[in-house]
């Protein structure tokens, strides 16, 4: 099993592009989550997905948007990015373990110039 | 306004010795209490749950507490070696009717020295 897999690893965008974040995962897990994490600030929820076909917006949704195609599948888009959303983007899934622990993603590197 | 403190600084142990980490909150009413490690460059790795009606949680080195009235949860690795250095994050499990979420504290980096 790959857990959850992340691409890509790295993105330099310019002020104004547009981006999406792939995530996927194949644990069969309901829930799947963005977060973006910056220094001083720990993770942040962005945008989070109970089950496949809903999307709910999390701590600091403005800006993206996200789309949760399949069970497998949940993407993180950024219409007009700017350089406060350079930061490292970590997709996770969580299933129905009693210990409720999230499996994170190895992250996107992104920086907006 | 709800906050999660983690001590910022890193804390710096001898290997062999107990490493404690101090995760506090304030205005939160968390039904769960996970602790995670994070490797550079990684993302988080799930460590121990601990519930609101658990004092204690124990996973071969490591040990967590759990103060539902001092709003403290305490992580504890015994006989700490070089390989437990990284950082460490403690969340809160709020339960909610739109989905269950976790929010994180800002983490505090652990360096086991030889």
């Amino acid at each position: 099993n790959a857990g959850v897999t992340q691409t890509p690893k790295f993105q330099v965008l310019k002020t104004g592009q547009s981006m999406t974040l792939q995530c996927a995962q194949d644990m069969n897990h309901n829930s799947m989550y963005w977060y973006r994490q910056d220094p001083g600030m720990g993770l942040r929820l962005i945008y989070y997905s109970a089950s496949e076909g809903t999307t709910d917006k999390g701590e600091v949704p403005n800006g993206y948007n996200v789309s949760r195609l399949n069970k497998r599948e949940f993407s993180l888009r950024l219409e007009s990015a700017a350089p406060s959303q350079t930061s490292v983007y970590f997709c996770a899934s969580s299933g129905t373990s009693s210990s409720y622990e999230q499996y994170f993603g190895p992250g996107t590197r992104l920086t907006v110039t | 306004s709800q906050k999660i403190e983690q001590n910022s600084e890193a804390l710096n142990i001898q290997e062999g010795k107990t490493a404690t980490l101090t995760c506090n909150y304030t205005n939160y009413s968390p039904a769960y209490l996970q602790w995670y490690r994070q490797d550079p460059g990684r993302g988080p790795v799930f460590l121990l749950l601990i519930r609101e009606n658990e004092k204690e949680k124990r996973k071969e080195r490591l040990k967590v507490t759990f103060d539902t009235t001092l709003k403290q949860s305490l992580f504890h690795i015994t006989a700490s070696q070089p390989a437990d250095s990284a950082t460490y994050l403690c969340a809160l499990y709020i339960l909610t009717g739109g989905g269950n979420k976790l929010t994180f504290g800002t983490g505090t980096q652990l360096k086991v020295e030889l």
